[in-house]
């Protein structure tokens, strides 16, 4: 277990939808990171948070958009969804910044898009 | 950060040591290298990580070679459970986010 929760496990969802992810980081982390793995595509990094504020994007979509607050969970909102985000969406949570800590994983949320 | 190179597919006889090679031959002094191991599709989960010194803890040992251009990730007694795929990820210290390659399936056969 590593001290990461990510709801819902599953979401079943329509095209031209709407969803949030949610992820809760371990005690005391404050960096919250972001990836999405699609078969065709592996695992890849979308957005992160530090502290409540973004930090670094990576191959985000614009339909796609994140926040973190001030609890330091935070929610990654997937719009008007193709059948194309179908994936697997991870979060990932490390401690204080700027030092070489392991960023640790929780289990995903599965998005199918019908 | 540098690109790392692991081959896609390893067996492992379950008890033997699984000896998972990675190739980071443009590696900067500052950039650590990270394992991390993903069961199905569970997330992926972090192993070990060293600099340049080699590292052990429960769960395996890294062996970085001395001109830091390749790494070792050693699992003592593999069993079944180590079927996973493996990825071998060099980041720069720093709260920067993970690249993932295609790591190495290992599969550890009974």
């Amino acid at each position: 277990d590593s001290g990461v929760t990510q709801t819902p496990k599953h979401l079943i969802t329509a095209t031209g939808q709407r969803v949030t992810l949610r992820c809760s980081p371990r005690s005391g982390d404050l960096s919250v990171y972001w990836y999405q793995q699609s078969l065709d595509q592996g695992l890849q990094f979308l957005i992160q948070y530090y502290n409540g504020e973004e930090r670094a994007k990576g191959n985000i979509l614009e339909r796609f958009s994140a926040q973190q607050f001030p609890d330091l969970h935070s929610e990654l909102n997937l719009s008007s969804l193709e059948l194309g985000d179908s994936a697997l969406y991870f979060c990932a949570t490390t401690g204080t910044g700027f030092s070489n800590q392991p960023q640790h994983f929780g289990d995903g949320t599965r998005l199918s898009i019908l | 950060d540098a690109k790392t190179t692991q081959p896609p597919s390893m067996d492992c006889a379950e008890g033997r040591a699984a000896n998972l090679p990675c190739n980071h031959s443009t590696i900067s002094g500052n950039e650590y290298v990270y394992w991390y191991r993903q069961i199905h599709s569970q997330g992926p989960q972090y192993i070990i990580h060293g600099l340049k010194n080699n590292e052990t803890n429960e769960m395996a040992s890294l062996i970085i070679t001395e001109d830091r251009k390749s790494s070792t990730l050693i699992l003592p007694h593999a069993t079944l459970r180590d079927t996973a795929v493996y990825y071998c990820i060099v980041r720069s210290s720093g709260n920067t986010p993970l690249v993932f390659g295609k790591g190495t399936r290992l599969s550890v056969i009974a």
